[in-house]
């Protein structure tokens, strides 16, 4: 059974550093690009970048550019997504996707989601 | 920056049929940009719906269809259900690896 578990709810303060994670099991996990997306409070679905964790080869959405980093542990099957300094603006739940691997082009399983909250 | 138009709500009656829409704020969806759907209630991940405009996902059921009309994606619920009330959101493939969500759509069964 495929299977995305990710990391779990993170409070933090504007400034701080996060990573949170992203693993990936029941299937060959360097095969399949991996998606992040955001959904801000009381808002729709966002999508931030994806990873191919064979290349790392990495796509960003315009609207993160440069405020977030993408990355990918391939030994461990897990993603990752990471802030260097959060701002009150990050707090959103964020959803890790795997995009089929058919080229059929849609994101066929979910992680649960992580609720990160930044607050001072 | 492309924008991907949903109706913000819509209302169905118990049984009834609805067809909600999935747009570009410029040009028109085709095949091409291969679209997909997701339905998402409060507090729970999505749930994938459609995939290449019309392939519904397993375990979905079929009162579920995806289409092209006009010059937008539609998702149809033909016999709402209660338990169809949710969010209702779908992306679209730009090519080189990029995507875009649309809004969502509110559907509210009543």
């Amino acid at each position: 059974e495929v299977q995305l578990v990710q990391s779990g709810a993170e409070v933090k303060k504007p400034g701080e550093s996060l990573k949170i994670s992203c693993r990936g099991s029941g299937y060959s996990f360097s095969n399949y690009w991996i998606a992040w997306v955001r959904q801000m409070p009381g808002k729709g679905l966002e999508w931030m970048g994806i990873i191919y964790p064979r290349d790392s080869d990495t796509k960003y959405s315009p609207s993160v550019q440069g405020q977030v980093t993408i990355s990918v542990d391939k030994s461990l099957s897990t993603a990752y997504l990471q802030w260097s300094s959060l701002k009150a603006s990050d707090t959103a739940i964020y959803y890790c996707a795997r995009q089929d691997g058919s080229a059929l082009f849609y994101f066929d399983n979910w992680g649960q989601g992580t609720l990160v909250t930044v607050s001072s | 920056q492309t924008v991907v138009t949903q109706e913000p709500s819509f209302s169905v009656s118990p049984g009834g049929t609805v067809t909600l829409t999935c747009g570009l704020s410029s040009g028109s969806v085709s095949s091409n940009y291969n679209p997909s759907w997701y339905q998402q209630t409060p507090g729970h991940a999505p749930r994938t719906l459609i995939y290449s405009t019309n392939t519904r996902s397993s375990g979905v059921p079929d009162r579920f269809s995806g289409s092209i009309l006009g010059n937008k994606a539609a998702l149809t619920i033909t016999g709402a259900q209660s338990d169809d009330e949710s969010n209702y959101y779908c992306a679209l493939h730009m090519g080189g690896g990029n995507w875009v969500f649309g809004g969502g759509t509110r559907l509210t069964v009543l």
